[in-house]
């Protein structure tokens, strides 16, 4: 088992519409759980932390997280064309980020 | 914003040539960097963690003679990828924390090995 899983996609998205991520995290003991997006041929870039259960709203952005559940997830509102990336679900484990696979996401005009 | 830069961006060797990349922090100091490697359609893999002052830590299967890390300040780390070869040929992304949880990741090297 992975110890970061996400859907690969690609997540198809209208513009305007909501893009919905999920992630989940095998270590019970993660504390710390971050998104970021990356672009084709870019470094990732950090979008989203969350440390606590519930929601975190950022702009256009809110981080979910359920540690019960070991989920965590990402909501994007109003999407945009600019918003068309890869987003990477990273977990902190003993001082080491683990990342997801990515999901990809198409925001269709 | 936390800022790290990377130098070169894009380099192309030809194998059995070694190459040096360098990681800053601009606008805080580093305690940790981390190095990571990203092949095309994959995630992050994690090399090694470099603290200052001390010797990198790396991730199983990742080989120490071969990507020599040193962490000689708060605000700079290099990799030397030894003896490269075509299998070498990656995204090079370095990362720095300055102790908090989060981790700022610079813009990345490709490296080419022909």
């Amino acid at each position: 088992q992975k110890e970061v899983e996400q859907n690969s996609g690609p997540l198809s998205v209208p513009e305007g519409a909501i893009a919905s991520l999920n992630c989940t995290y095998s270590d019970r003991g993660s504390q710390s759980f971050f998104w970021y997006r990356q672009y084709s041929g870019k470094s990732p870039e950090l979008i989203m932390s969350i440390y606590s259960n519930g929601d975190k709203e950022d702009g256009r952005f809110t981080a979910q997280l359920n540690k019960a559940s070991q989920y965590v997830s990402l909501l994007i509102r109003d999407s945009q064309p600019s918003d068309s990336a890869t987003y990477l679900c990273a977990v902190l484990v003993w001082g080491k980020l683990q990342f997801g696979a990515g999901t990809q996401v198409v925001v269709t005009p | 914003g936390a800022v790290v830069s990377q130098h070169p961006s894009r380099v192309i060797c030809k194998s059995g040539t070694s190459v040096k990349i360098e990681c800053r922090s601009l606008d805080f100091q580093a305690t940790t960097m981390f190095w990571y490697r990203q092949f095309p359609k994959q995630s992050l893999m994690l090399m090694a963690t470099s603290n200052e002052g001390s010797k990198a830590t790396y991730e199983q299967g990742v080989e120490k003679d071969k990507f020599l890390i040193n962490h000689a300040s708060l605000t700079l780390s290099t990799l030397t990828v030894t003896s490269a070869h075509p299998e070498d040929s990656s995204f090079y992304i370095c990362s720095a924390s300055s102790g908090l949880n989060e981790q700022f990741f610079g813009p990345g090297t490709r490296l080419t090995v022909l």
